[in-house]
């Protein structure tokens, strides 16, 4: 069984559109996050949410918007996508706070042309 | 301010030989939490150790073996006998008890064994 799944795996898109990435985690946790990975492999957190709950927005572009309909699920949208937005994004999630472990989802390849 | 840094940016060892991961963290703290996530070729993240700050044991998993030292605020891996299949980037984080829900990650290093 799959702890943390993110889909799609790959998404490639042209500049302008507008494009979801969902995240489910099976763990029971409360926490759950977004990371972004640039090409230098840098992990940065973007957001992150506590029982449904916006807890951190880490200066992220408001063309990124997060949403959690439950506790076990955190989705990503984001619009009029650009160059930059490039990158692999994780979703991770963790029993209460970061300081517990984190376990993280496979990664979505976001190709903006 | 929070901050972790792994120094070494790539590292190159043959099969069989050991090699030591350096993480140094900044915290003003006394409660903090520090981690290793392996990311192989694949590109998972694998949760490698967590440790948090009040427990300067080292730690011994197979091959890989961890060494705390709150004096010179280091967090340093290493493995032994390396292997092919340890090649991958390795990254350090810390995460305090302060911040809550914030964990920050270093640049991570790159590790090739090669056969």
């Amino acid at each position: 069984d799959t702890a943390v799944s993110q889909t799609p795996k790959y998404l490639v898109t042209q500049m302008g559109n507008d494009k979801s990435i969902k995240c489910e985690q099976n763990l029971g946790h409360d926490t759950m996050y977004w990371y972004k990975q640039d090409s230098k492999k840098f992990l940065k957190i973007m957001f992150s949410y506590n029982n449904k709950e916006l807890i951190i927005n880490e200066t992220v572009p408001n063309r990124f918007s997060p949403k959690s309909p439950d506790k076990a699920h955190l989705n990503l949208h984001i619009n009029s996508l650009e160059l930059g937005d490039s990158a692999v994004y994780f979703c991770a999630s963790s029993q209460d706070r970061a300081t517990d472990t984190q376990y993280f989802g496979p990664g979505t390849r976001l190709t903006v042309l | 301010a929070q901050k972790v840094t792994q120094a070494q940016t790539e590292i190159s060892v043959v099969e069989k030989e050991d090699v030591t991961l350096d993480c140094v963290y900044e915290t003003r703290d006394t409660t903090y939490y520090l981690f290793w996530y392996k990311q192989p070729p694949s590109g998972e993240l694998v949760f490698l150790i967590r440790r948090n700050s009040f427990d300067e044991q080292n730690e011994i998993s197979g091959r890989y073996s961890w060494n705390f030292q709150k004096s010179t605020s280091s967090f340093n891996f290493t493995i032994t006998a390396s292997q092919v299949v340890d090649s991958a980037v390795y990254f350090c984080a810390l995460s305090e008890a302060g911040l809550g829900f914030k964990t920050i990650f270093g640049a991570g290093t790159r590790l090739f064994v090669k056969a």
